[in-house]
């Protein structure tokens, strides 16, 4: 079946404007995540969902960043006020129930911020 | 802290040589292990994992791992290597009942034809 997919591929924006990348998780996935990989930072954990219950913002690095899970399949992750520390690899990845089973990764959204 | 630790940032080999990548991570209790790789211009894959039982788990492409609990060891392996092994693979962690996993910074394959 299709894997996790996620839009844009790439995305340049200018300091201070809002950005939202969207992740579409395998069919069947009720947990979801997105990490960040940074040059020189390897993957850090953002946000985690699982089914209807509140998500584990644990990992979000300030209120600059939040995340919604739309019923329970695609998810958008939102930045506001760009900064150019938020350049990176954003990764989408998914997983059947818990968190304890492998988690599936999206092929991630370059963003470039001038 | 709890890290994941890759302690080769760069393996450079010949075509048939053995591989051996290391990872080991500083978590207390129960926990769930994974090798990733990330071929050139495409997206983080499962190479394997292990959640329990046999310690030596076998994944894709003829690659193993062995995990030795009493070293919070969890090394990679393949007895001969090919040229399209090259690739960054990652090591990862979760703890159980945890939700993220914790990755190594990665090791990066190089194989000579």
């Amino acid at each position: 079946g299709a894997g996790v997919s996620q839009s844009p591929s790439n995305k340049v924006t200018e300091k201070g404007k809002d950005v939202e990348l969207r992740c579409d998780p395998i069919s069947g996935h009720t947990a979801l995540y997105w990490y960040r990989q940074s040059l020189g930072q390897g993957l850090e954990f953002l946000i985690y969902f699982q089914g209807n219950s509140a998500p584990d913002k644990s990992g979000l690095p300030s209120d600059r960043f939040s995340a919604e899970r739309t019923g329970g399949s695609v998810s958008t992750l939102t930045i506001q006020r760009t900064q150019q520390e938020d350049s990176a690899v954003y990764l989408c990845a998914s997983s059947l129930e818990s968190s304890a089973k492998a988690q599936y990764f999206g092929p991630g959204t370059r963003l470039l911020v001038l | 802290a709890q890290s994941v630790s890759q302690h080769n940032h760069h393996v450079i080999l010949s075509e048939a040589a053995s591989l051996e990548l290391g990872c080991n991570y500083s978590y207390g209790g129960t926990v769930n292990l994974f090798w990733y790789v990330q071929y050139p211009g495409q997206h983080l894959q499962l190479l394997l994992k292990y959640f329990s039982g046999d310690p030596l788990v076998k994944g894709i492409k003829g690659f193993e791992a062995e995990f030795i609990k009493s070293k919070f060891s969890f090394n990679l392996r393949k007895p001969s290597v090919q040229w399209s092994d090259t690739a960054e693979y990652f090591c990862a962690v979760i703890q159980t009942g945890a939700n993220n996993l914790f990755f190594g910074t990665g090791t990066r394959l190089t194989v000579i034809p």
